[in-house]
C-alpha cells in the first residue's frame, strides 16, 4: 500500500539531546513538509521542501534541522536549541506541478522531553 | 502573511441537527482543503475545493467556497455522534503549495 511511514510512534526524550524523526514516503510525491502539532492548537509548518536536496524553513524552523537526500526521505532533527520539542510532529507529502496541492499525512510522532 | 480564521472552535451539537463551520482566510487564494483528526491520530483528508463556487459533498458533509468572500463553509446535516472529531481547513498560498491551517473546530456530537 502507498503511503508514508513516520517512525518512531512515540519518543522520549532529555533535556539537552537531539533526536531524529523519520518520515519515509512511496507515493513518489515530490515535496514533502514537517508540521507541528501542539493540544488545542493547528498545524504550524517547520520545514518543506520541494526537490531532493532543496528545502525551504516553514515558520517556526528554530531549533530544527532536515535534509532531503533521497525523494522518499525527509527526516527531522529536533535540537537541543529548540526551546519547547513537546509536540505532536506530523510528516506530509503532495504532488508538486500540476497537482492538487492535497496534503497526505503520516501518522505522525509524539515527542516528550522529561 | 495569510491568517486562516475558523469559527466555532467548539461546537457541541445533538444528533440530527445541522450547523455550519466557518473558515476565512486574508488574502487571495483558490486552493482550500478540510481535514478531520480523531484525537491522538493524524489528519485525513475531506474534501478539496479548487475554484470559486466549488461545492463538494460526502455523507453528511457539506463543502464549498466562495473566494470573492475569502470563505469557506463546511456544513453537517443530521449530524451522528461518528462526526465527533477536529475539523481544520487549510488554505494555500502562492506557487510553493504551502498550506496555512485554521485552528480547528472540536465538534462534538451528543446524543
Amino acid at each position: 500500500d502507498g503511503g508514508i511511514t513516520q517512525s518512531p510512534k512515540y519518543l522520549f526524550r532529555k533535556e539537552g539531546q537531539n533526536v531524529t524523526l523519520s518520515c519515509e514516503q512511496n507515493l513518489n510525491h515530490d515535496a514533502m513538509y514537517w508540521y507541528r502539532q501542539d493540544p488545542g492548537q493547528g498545524l504550524r509548518l517547520i520545514y518543506y521542501s520541494q526537490i531532493v536536496n532543496d528545502f525551504q524553513k516553514g515558520d517556526i524552523a528554530e531549533g530544527y534541522s532536515v535534509s532531503r537526500e533521497k525523494k522518499e526521505s525527509f527526516p527531522l532533527t529536533v535540537t537541543s536549541a529548540q526551546k519547547n520539542p513537546t509536540a505532536f510532529y506530523l510528516c506530509a507529502s503532495s504532488i508538486s506541478g500540476t497537482g492538487s496541492g492535497e496534503l497526505f499525512f503520516g501518522e505522525g510522532s509524539r515527542l516528550t522531553v522529561l | 502573511e495569510l491568517k486562516v480564521e475558523q469559527n466555532p472552535l467548539f461546537l457541541s451539537m445533538q444528533e440530527g441537527k445541522n450547523y455550519t463551520i466557518y473558515c476565512n482566510y486574508s488574502t487571495t487564494s483558490d486552493r482550500l482543503y478540510w481535514y478531520r483528526q480523531d484525537p491522538g491520530k493524524s489528519l485525513e483528508s475531506l474534501f478539496v475545493l479548487l475554484s470559486n463556487g466549488a461545492v463538494k459533498q460526502e455523507g453528511r458533509l457539506m463543502a464549498s467556497l466562495d473566494t470573492k468572500a475569502r470563505l469557506s463553509t463546511l456544513h453537517i446535516t443530521a449530524a451522528v455522534h461518528d462526526l465527533s472529531a477536529t475539523y481544520f481547513c487549510a488554505v494555500g498560498g502562492g506557487s510553493n503549495y504551502k498550506l496555512t491551517f485554521g485552528k480547528g473546530t472540536l465538534l462534538t456530537v451528543n446524543p
